[in-house]
């Protein structure tokens, strides 16, 4: 079945701690996204990768860094740094501009 | 403005009802529209997507863009209580030699059996 996996689906971290969420698809799509989903604020755009080895910030960047080694795997690391990182987390692929799917999401909780 | 606005409801409807889901937007750029349901803690689930203007059917679902109007509706025949979720509407279009997509709030639909 093709599709977008996302692992784990619940992570728990301690304040101050960075954490990594996957990210896999296998339906060939060149483009990869991570958002960001928040109760009565809807879907907030983090990173985005066209191609691999090439990505750009999103709306939220700050706080998160990502990597594109390969065309199936976007991971996103959410750092120390961001100073509200509890939240849903989805990840999503696409070919240029075409429709969007995504992955059941990562709910991250620091506490 | 926002770029696109959508009623968050809630949406409350009797089962059997036609609803109909709706959303505006500003940009004359965007070329694809697409309709996902979310239901509570899942990702967003594709439901459909046309290109430009029209009408697109499946099924219960019939998707309608009015690129005139600036305008995308979603109607569902025969709702059911299993349709009860958040309904996000969505679009994409060229932006500086990339593809940008934005997604509206979301409408919450409840359909009462």
């Amino acid at each position: 079945d093709g599709g977008i996996t996302q692992s784990p689906k619940y992570l728990f971290r301690k304040e101050g701690q960075n954490v990594t969420l996957s990210c896999e698809q296998n339906l060939n799509h060149d483009a990869m996204y991570w958002y960001r989903q928040d109760p009565g604020q809807g879907l907030r755009l983090i990173y985005y990768s066209q191609i691999v080895n090439d990505f750009q910030k999103g709306d939220i960047a700050e706080g998160y860094s990502v990597s594109r080694e390969k065309k199936e795997s976007f991971p996103l690391t959410v750092t120390s740094a961001q100073k509200n990182p509890t939240a849903f987390y989805l990840c999503a692929s696409s070919n240029r501009g075409s429709e969007q799917y995504f992955g059941p999401g990562t709910r991250l909780t620091v506490t | 403005q926002k770029e696109v606005e959508q009623d968050p409801g809630p949406l409350s409807v009797p089962e059997g009802a036609i609803v109909s889901l709706n959303c505006t937007y500003s940009n004359s750029a965007f070329q694809y529209f697409m309709w996902y349901r979310q239901y509570s803690r899942k990702g967003p689930e594709l439901l459909m997507y046309t290109y430009s203007s029209g009408n697109k059917e499946d099924g219960r679902f019939t998707a309608q863009v009015d690129k005139s109007s600036k305008y995308i509706s979603l109607f569902i025949r025969d709702s059911q209580p299993s349709d009860s979720a958040t309904y996000l509407c969505a679009m994409s279009g060229p932006t500086s030699g990339t593809y940008k997509y934005i997604f509206g709030t979301g409408t919450r639909l409840k359909v009462l059996a």
